[in-house]
């Protein structure tokens, strides 16, 4: 079974501080797809990163950063310089080879960035 | 380029009152559709997804149903409303052609059951 584990219910900051955020997944599959979105207060799901697990490469995308290792089953996210704008809800999520290609989500991390 | 659209954005029903909520993607053909539903302060949940006109997958059994009459069209409905259907429902469509595995939401509609 697939399954995708934040345990971080909610985190504050203070602005400019650095943040990581945990993701742990489990499945059988050997190829799979990991997801990180965003969904603000509007509620709109917003796509930030996917990966696919032959790709360990970290990735960094302006203050976003991503941390892929199979070894520990984790795909952890780093926003450096935190901002006001970061607060929001941070979904990690999963999907195998099927030709469904459903999502399964973790519970999310809330995250509330103070001035 | 892609865009989705999901009416009504917010809806209040009563209990035992019908739904239907409507999701139409446009710029695509053959997408995948879905349909997610987060609960209050809670994760997503699959609802049913479609990879054709007509094809439906139910994920969770329950009393809500799914349509997908047009290619770019999914619906979703009840015939009556439970409490426990509030929540926020999220449509979300994948490109239909290989090449990308990356599923991308609506705005939603929020759901108000009372």
């Amino acid at each position: 079974a697939q399954k995708v584990t934040q345990a971080q219910t909610e985190i504050s900051v203070v602005e400019k501080e650095d943040v990581t955020l945990d993701c742990v997944y489990e499945t059988r599959d050997t190829t799979y797809y990991l997801f990180w979105y965003k969904q603000p207060p509007s509620g709109e799901l917003v796509f930030l990163i996917r990966r696919n697990s032959f790709d360990e490469q970290n990735e960094i995308s302006g203050r976003y950063s991503w941390n892929f290792q199979k070894s520990t089953s984790s795909f952890n996210f780093t926003i450096t310089a935190s901002q006001v704008v970061d607060s929001a809800v941070y979904f990690c999520a999963l999907s195998g080879r099927d030709s469904s290609y459903k999502l399964i989500f973790g519970s999310g991390t809330r995250l509330l960035v103070r001035p | 380029s892609q865009t989705i659209h999901q009416w009504p954005a917010t809806l209040v029903q009563p209990v035992g009152s019908p739904l239907s909520l409507e999701c139409t993607v446009e710029g695509t053909s053959n997408p995948n559709l879905y349909w997610y539903r987060q609960a209050a302060g809670r994760g997503l949940q699959l609802l049913f997804y479609s990879v054709g006109i007509g094809q439906i997958s139910s994920e969770v059994p329950q009393n809500l149903s799914a349509s997908r009459p047009q290619d770019r069209q999914f619906i979703l409905s009840s015939k009556k409303l439970l409490l426990s259907d509030s929540g926020f429902y999220l449509c979300a469509w994948l490109p239909g052609t290989s090449g990308t595995d990356t599923q991308y939401f609506g705005p939603g509609t929020r759901l108000t059951v009372l």
